[in-house]
């Protein structure tokens, strides 16, 4: 699976949109972006994923360039409960294999 | 949907003793579970994947003697540790996939494990 990086941190005015970066320039053209968010001491919860075209969905939107090497999670109105870990993870479509956590971003709703 | 719930959340037990985490698929069923551990400020890693009927595959550096896992129905998977000792002390938590493998993985809320 491709090699994601992302921004150790980054914070965010409540009630703004927060928008969380991602390069996989490796990606390849058979590998979905996956992005999942994990609040402190609590299990991973999945967002949202995509493979070529923009997704929205209740919780946020995934916005993937049209070279596929970047991706940008958007929260359109972050709120404090939003301050999570966010991970970016690629992942071969089809592929029975787990999904693999790097670093992740650590976003800061700020009050 | 695609609830996946693991018990008990949090756990303190003395060194030497066995301790068991089970995982459930609420709402669907789960040929494939997968079991990670994160220690503190640190990111998840598998530890194991857990395949309904058959034997778990672990990754390397995990022993699959001190790791049991069970795997006896499409909702139902177990990881026990045995003979605890404090550095097994961490984070666990389990996944499953809902439907094929280009769905996500959903996850359990995770189980503190303390060792005393």
């Amino acid at each position: 699976d491709a090699k994601t990086t992302q921004p150790t941190s980054m914070d965010c005015a409540e009630g703004r949109a927060a928008n969380l970066p991602c390069n996989h320039s490796t990606i390849s053209g058979n590998e979905y972006v996956y992005w999942y968010r994990q609040i402190h001491s609590q299990g991973p919860q999945y967002i949202i994923h995509g493979l070529k075209n923009n997704e929205t969905n209740e919780m946020a939107s995934l916005i993937i360039t049209e070279d596929r090497k970047s991706s940008t999670l958007i929260l359109p109105h972050a709120t404090l409960r939003d301050t999570a870990v966010y991970y970016c993870i690629v992942r071969v479509m089809g592929s029975a294999r787990q999904l693999t956590f790097g670093s992740g971003t650590q976003l800061t709703v700020l009050p | 949907g695609a609830v996946v719930s693991q018990h008990p959340s949090r756990v303190i037990c003395k060194s030497g003793t066995s301790v068991k985490i089970e995982c459930r698929s609420l709402d669907f069923q789960a040929t494939t579970m997968f079991w990670y551990r994160q220690f503190p400020k640190q990111s998840l890693m598998l530890m194991a994947t857990s395949n309904e009927g058959s034997k778990a595959t672990y990754e390397q550096g995990v022993e699959k003697d001190k790791f049991l896992i069970n795997h006896a129905s499409l909702t139902l998977s177990t990881l026990t540790v045995t003979s605890a000792h404090p550095e097994d002390s961490s984070f666990y938590i389990c996944s499953a996939r809902q439907g094929g493998n280009n769905q996500p993985q959903h996850f359990g809320d995770g189980t503190r494990l303390s060792i005393l």
